[in-house]
């Protein structure tokens, strides 16, 4: 298993078109989450899924923005309407329910809104 | 809310001359820090995680402490490779059987570079 992929890794797109990124994380990993990181900033959750069960959304999470796990395998998050405010890193990270050695994050999908 | 400091935003020292970041936060309890290295344009790699005031963890030329308000990355002899952001986070479970899995709150980071 060679970590968590992401993909695309880099997406510029016009505004209000709508986008998905894909994440796939580590296959034993049951846990799969979603952040977004802009420049100078630590990353800020977004969601995340324990199998397939999506647990938690953040309040900062507008409509637009939409995930999903199916078959509690890769994930996909969907931004629609896209804004020129959504530019960032969108990280996606995975883990064990029952090993604390902390989330391995994948590299990451630089979205440029222009 | 959970809050995360760190301290300083950026640092740049000379090739083999130490120093210390340091991560502050406010938590309802302590649960636990990480401690994560990013590179530019890659996601955080994970480096350590601290459990209780007291607590130290060593790799190479990095040593994490932990104190009930505080974290300090002690970094001894540093090389370029070092050179790095340095984030620390902390988690908000749950319940205290899904410790450390949960969603991290992160600080901003200290942008570390070090100078042949």
């Amino acid at each position: 298993d060679t970590g968590v992929s992401q993909d695309p890794r880099h997406k510029i797109t016009k505004r209000g078109q709508n986008v998905t990124f894909r994440c796939d994380p580590i296959s034993e990993h049951n846990r799969l989450y979603w952040y977004r990181q802009t420049l100078g900033q630590g990353p800020e959750f977004l969601t995340y899924f324990q199998n397939e069960a999506q647990l938690e959304k953040s309040r900062l999470l507008s409509d637009r923005f939409s995930a999903e796990r199916p078959k509690g395998s890769f994930s996909t998050l969907e931004i629609q309407r896209t804004e020129q405010g959504d530019s960032a890193m969108y990280l996606c990270a995975s883990s064990l329910v029952v090993r604390n050695y902390g989330y391995t994050f994948g590299s990451g999908t630089r979205l440029t809104v222009v | 809310e959970d809050q995360v400091t760190q301290s300083p935003e950026a640092l740049r020292l000379q090739e083999g001359e130490s120093s210390s970041l340091n991560c502050s936060y406010t938590v309802s309890g302590l649960r636990g820090l990480f401690w994560y290295r990013q590179d530019p344009g890659k996601g955080p790699e994970f480096l350590f995680t601290l459990y209780s005031a007291g607590e130290e963890k060593e790799k190479e030329r990095l040593k994490a402490t932990l104190t009930k308000k505080e974290s300090f990355l002690h970094i001894t002899a540093p090389k370029p490779e070092d050179s790095a952001t340095y984030l620390c986070a902390v988690p908000e479970p749950k319940t205290r059987t899904n410790f450390g899995n949960e969603k991290l709150t992160f600080g901003t980071g200290t942008r570390l570079t070090i100078i042949p």
